[in-house]
């Protein structure tokens, strides 16, 4: 079965660049999402089919996917961005959505 | 505007059944995918299964398989998320979703989540 691979974390400072990568084996020709989760809540869609930011996500969320990585870029990190990330594909092959194991983000 | 509304929390002992639901409105319920996800306490998602309302076609993870029954009544909007006998290992929150736009698309919509706890 296809697998997702997230770092369990990743921490950055206020006002500085985080980036979330999701490695899989040719995930460049899939189309990846991105989900943020904070506490006791639903996850939220922020990133559709690699880059594209539904209504209401800010712009310095953006993803990129190439080759064997997909990455989510928060730009100008704030407190607020503070949550865990997941990445997704569907699996073609085998019909079945996948999700990668989400990475805690920190705001330092 | 589209919603997604799940039944409410439960309390069960291992070996009980459970079904729980899963409401959509604002939208037409019968041509959108429905997924279901589960996320064991402190730990990630994990895609359970997936239904279309219009015809019933079901896609099961493999990790489920067997397990659980997802099922939808389109003419009620409603899907269900059902189990037979019910193991301690089940407690978690179980979210159902659905597209943005159209399939394959990221799951815009989401339910509040249903939590299932199960303890003797």
């Amino acid at each position: 079965s296809y697998v997702l691979t997230q770092p369990p974390s990743v921490s950055v400072a206020p006002g500085k660049t985080a980036r979330i990568t999701c490695g899989g084996n040719n995930i460049g020709s899939k189309g990846v999402h991105w989900y943020q989760q904070k506490p006791g809540q639903a996850p939220v869609l922020v990133i559709s089919y690699d880059s594209d930011r539904p209504s209401g996500i800010p712009e310095r969320l953006s993803g990129s996917n190439s080759e064997n990585t997909a990455t989510l870029t928060i730009s100008r990190v704030e407190a607020g961005d503070e949550a865990d990330y997941y990445c997704q594909v569907w699996d073609s092959s085998s019909d079945h959505w996948v999700f990668g194991g989400g990475t805690k983000l920190t705001v330092l | 505007e589209v919603q997604l509304v799940q039944s409410g929390a439960e309390v069960k002992k291992p070996g009980d059944s459970l079904k729980i639901s899963c409401k959509g409105s604002g939208y037409a319920f019968s041509s959108y995918w429905i997924a279901w996800v589960r996320q064991m306490p402190g730990k990630g998602l994990e895609w359970m299964g997936t239904i279309y309302p219009a015809d019933s076609d079901t896609r099961y993870s493999p990790s489920f398989q067997g397990q659980v029954t997802i099922s939808a009544d389109k003419s009620i909007s409603t899907a269900y998320l059902q189990w037979r006998s019910l193991k301690a290992s089940d407690t978690a929150m179980y979210y159902c979703a659905r597209h943005l736009a159209a399939a394959g698309t990221g799951w815009g919509y989401w339910g509040l989540g249903t939590l299932v706890i199960v303890s003797s």
